[in-house]
Order: structure tokens, then sequence, then C-alpha cells
């Protein structure tokens, strides 16, 4: 079966550091990656998203960035964090064209 | 703008009765899902219906698709206190092209269910 891995869970980090966050799926091959934030719980933003090693597309202009440096990984990243980029990121999988995604535990980052 | 919008934010019932939840869209769509989250967790998928598909169960869900008016609405049925959570719908566009395969999101229904 397949499974997706996001890490860390928590984070807490100083406004100009940088940021990577690692998220893994196992038991399928060339999948969809996404990496959404979510803003006090509620609506997720769709930040990249990433239809093959070294493809990634960005939806909204901002401090982050990433990167699918194999098949199955996805990397989302910082030079150096602003407080506004606090937050619960998700990073999620999917099979092919308009299937469900299917999400991982999320990590929440906080920017002091 | 959000492609997905919920109606109501928020929604509190008791244990046995049916919670029903709307969502609006704006341009025409693949698909439209709905996800739970649980407090500080990830979405998991509930159900996905089709543009051409009006209505679909599962287990105690029930969710309709109305295109003419661009909204669905999703019904969980004989509610019970571990239905608690935030309930999220989201549009996959009709045509694929630079937007291929990603989801749309709404703000979500944050459902209570007392005991």
């Amino acid at each position: 079966s397949q499974t997706i891995h996001q890490w860390p869970a928590t984070l807490v980090q100083p406004v100009g550091s940088p940021l990577s966050l690692e998220c893994t799926v196992e038991g399928t091959s060339n999948p969809n990656l996404y990496w959404y934030r979510q803003a006090a719980g509620r609506g997720l933003q769709l930040l990249f998203y990433s239809v093959g090693i070294g493809q990634i597309s960005s939806e909204v202009p901002q401090n982050l960035s990433a990167s699918r440096p194999q098949d199955r990984q996805f990397i989302l990243s910082s030079k150096k964090l602003l407080l506004s980029d606090s937050g619960f990121y998700l990073c999620a999988w999917s099979q092919g064209r308009n299937s469900p995604l299917h999400f991982g535990n999320g990590t929440r980052l906080t920017v002091t | 703008s959000q492609q997905g919008e919920e109606d109501p934010q928020a929604l509190s019932i008791q244990e046995g009765e049916n919670a029903t939840m709307n969502c609006s869209y704006k341009t025409s769509i693949n698909n439209l899902q709905w996800y739970r989250q649980n407090s500080g967790r990830g979405l998991v998928h509930l159900i996905l219906i089709r543009s051409n598909e009006r209505e679909k169960h599962s287990g105690r869900l029930r969710v309709t698709l109305d295109t003419s008016k661009k909204s669905s609405s999703l019904l969980i049925t004989a509610s019970r206190a571990a239905d608690t959570a935030s309930y999220f719908c989201a549009t996959a566009l009709l045509f694929g092209g630079t937007s291929y395969g990603k989801l749309t999101f709404g703000q979500g229904t944050i459902l209570t269910v007392h005991p």
C-alpha cells in the first residue's frame, strides 16, 4: 500500500533562518506531488506541484521554493524565513489526473 | 480567490442528527471532492463525484452535485461524536493544461457533534 511521510511534525524557526521540509511517498511511482499551506485551520493554498522529477510549478510567488530530486521526494525550502511563513504545511500525492489527493500529517511551522 | 466556498462555516449538532454542508464553485469542473480534517492532522479523502454524476453514496455519506447551479452538498446521516472535524470541498478544473491534476479547496465547514 502507499504511504506518505512528512517531517518534521513541528518546527520553530527564527526570522531569517533557512527552511527545509521533506516529504516522501512509498508504494507508488511517478506520483503527482503537492505542497499546500493552511492558515488558521481553514482553507488550503496550493504552493507548488510537480508532475515529474525536476518539474515544479509555482502557484503563488513568495519566499519559498520546491524541488523534486527523486521521483518520490518533494522538498520545500526557504533561504530566509519571514514571520508570514508561519502556518501548517501539507504535502500530498495523487496518481494521475483528477485523482484524489493523499495527504501527509503536516508540519506546523512557527516563525518567531 | 477560492474556487469552492462552503456553507455554513460552522455547524453544531447532537449525536444522531444529520449534518448537511454545502459547497459552491465558480468555473466548470471535472470533478468535485470532499475531504475531512481532524484537528492538527492532514486531510483525508472522503468521496469524489464526477461532473456527469448527480449523487454518490459511501456509508453514511451522501454527496450531490448540481452543475447547473455549480453547487454540491455533503450529508452525513446519523452523526457521531467521532464525526467532529473540518470538512472541505475541492474542485478539479475541467481541463488540464497548466492546472494538471491540481485541486482548489474551499475554506471548510467546522462540524461539532455533541454526544
